[in-house]
């Protein structure tokens, strides 16, 4: 039973493509993250959604564009993909408080070539 | 802006031996949660241990444990008799409010850690 699912796991795409990646938490959590890992492993939030109402919009592109259509999903939709895309995407869940950690999906590895 | 640094970028130890993970950050804030999460090369990230700021004992997990120092915003982690499992990346976190009952964690930027047979 898996707690934070994605999909795909991996995703080689070209350059100027659109891509998508599915994530869905059967955990009853009220939040939802996408982070961002880059080869250099360091991680960094991109959104943050709780109630599907959008919370952290950190300083990324509008190519990226997160999508919540209920409390369990939340997908990230990203345009126009470029080489410096290329990284590992993480789909989190948390109950909304500090004191719960943050259970991760098993990442997105996209390759932009 | 909170930040959290990890010294270490790599690290090794041998089997059965103790290692300390080092772990500094840096808030405004006086009630807070930190964290330890563990990425083996699975690439799951997998929480290892949690301390929350007001608590003054520190926290263990069977192997794992944290030396806590509030006022050095210290937050090191001890793994005892170290297991060839345990080879991964650690991560230390802070968790910060987001606003509107969302939380965010800010992470380090990991040491890898290396168990040799």
């Amino acid at each position: 039973d898996t707690a934070v699912s994605q999909t795909p796991k991996y995703l080689v795409t070209q350059m100027g493509n659109d891509k998508s990646i599915k994530c869905e938490q059967n955990l009853g959590h009220d939040t939802m993250y996408w982070y961002k890992q880059d080869s250099k492993k360091f991680l960094k939030i991109m959104f943050s959604y709780n109630n599907k109402e959008l919370i952290i919009n950190e300083t990324v592109p509008n190519r990226f564009s997160p999508k919540s259509p209920d409390k369990a999903h939340l997908n990230l939709h990203i345009n126009s993909l470029e080489l410096g895309d290329s990284a590992v995407y993480f789909c989190a869940s948390s109950r909304g408080t500090a004191a719960l950690e943050a259970f991760f999906g098993q990442g997105t590895r996209l390759t932009v070539v | 802006a909170q930040t959290v640094t990890q010294s270490q970028p790599e690290m090794s130890v041998q089997e059965a031996e103790t290692v300390t993970l080092s772990c500094t950050y840096d808030t405004s804030e006086s009630n807070y949660y930190l964290f330890w999460y563990k990425q083996p090369p699975s690439r799951q990230m997998i929480l290892v241990i949690r301390q929350e700021a007001y608590k003054q004992q520190n926290a263990t997990e069977n192997r794992f444990s944290v030396n806590f120092q509030k006022a050095a915003k210290s937050f090191s982690l001890k793994i005892s008799d170290s297991q060839l499992g345990d080879t991964a990346m650690y991560f230390c976190a802070f968790s910060s409010r987001a606003g509107a009952g969302s939380y965010q964690l800010t992470f380090g930027k990991g040491t890898k850690l290396s168990v040799i047979p």
